[in-house]
């Protein structure tokens, strides 16, 4: 199974709402990331868990909150979001020996 | 620094023609791992490629092929024969070793590939 899900894949929430983004990943990675990506740009890196401990933290607003609970499930959980946190967000997994990552299909957020 | 230089924003060819993706990468470490990744417009990134900066061979995979100069830091992505399903924004990306399980990778701009038919 080479696969990592998320959900939901479409999020729409206002400035005042609290919310979370799920990651769940059965290969057996040690270590797990979220990445934003706006439109036309490359995907920009969040957070990344390794080995279930936050290991980078890229000054991320913190109304961000990341949260591993195993080594198989992400989150991120969101509160008081700007309508500029509207985009895609992407989990991946990787099992480190190359830093071959692998994507979820994304959850597209919209902040009103 | 590490940098991926991506300069192509934005490609258009017509279904069959051949396209060449170029990707130029900057690095001071001697092993490094380089990648391709197409997202097409469902957004889900898709890996293709790794390549190890200790094996410049060439990799063919159906109508996909890489080529990889370590003389110039390049790692070109040709499609041959191209199709519309091949339309996505495709990114090269940078890694450093020795690789740690939460390494981050280095990704270039993207470069948008729109085949007609």
């Amino acid at each position: 199974d080479t696969e990592v899900t998320q959900t939901p894949k479409h999020l729409v929430m206002g400035m005042t709402n609290k919310k979370s983004l799920k990651c769940e990943q059965h290969m057996g990675h040690r270590a797990m990331y979220w990445y934003k990506q706006k439109a036309k740009k490359p995907p920009e890196l969040m957070f990344v868990y390794s080995y279930e401990k936050l290991s980078i933290n890229e000054s991320v607003p913190s109304r961000f909150s990341p949260e591993c609970p195993n080594s198989s499930l992400l989150n991120l959980h969101l509160h008081a979001l700007q309508p500029e946190d509207s985009a895609l967000y992407l989990c991946a997994s990787c099992q480190g020996d190359y830093n071959e990552q692998f994507f979820g299909p994304g959850t597209r957020l919209t902040v009103l | 620094a590490q940098k991926v230089t991506q300069a192509q924003t934005e490609i258009s060819v017509v279904e069959k023609e051949d396209v060449t993706l170029d990707c130029v990468y900057e690095t001071r470490d001697t092993t490094y791992y380089l990648f391709w990744y197409k997202q097409p417009p469902s957004g889900e990134l898709v890996f293709l490629i790794r390549r190890n900066s200790f094996d410049e061979q060439n990799e063919i995979s159906g109508r996909y092929s890489w080529n990889f100069q370590k003389s110039t830091s390049s790692f070109n992505f040709t499609i041959t024969a191209s199709q519309v399903v091949d339309s996505a924004v495709y990114f090269c990306a940078l890694s450093e070793a020795p690789v740690f399980p939460g390494t981050a990778l280095i990704f270039g701009k993207g470069t948008t590939l729109s085949v007609s038919s």
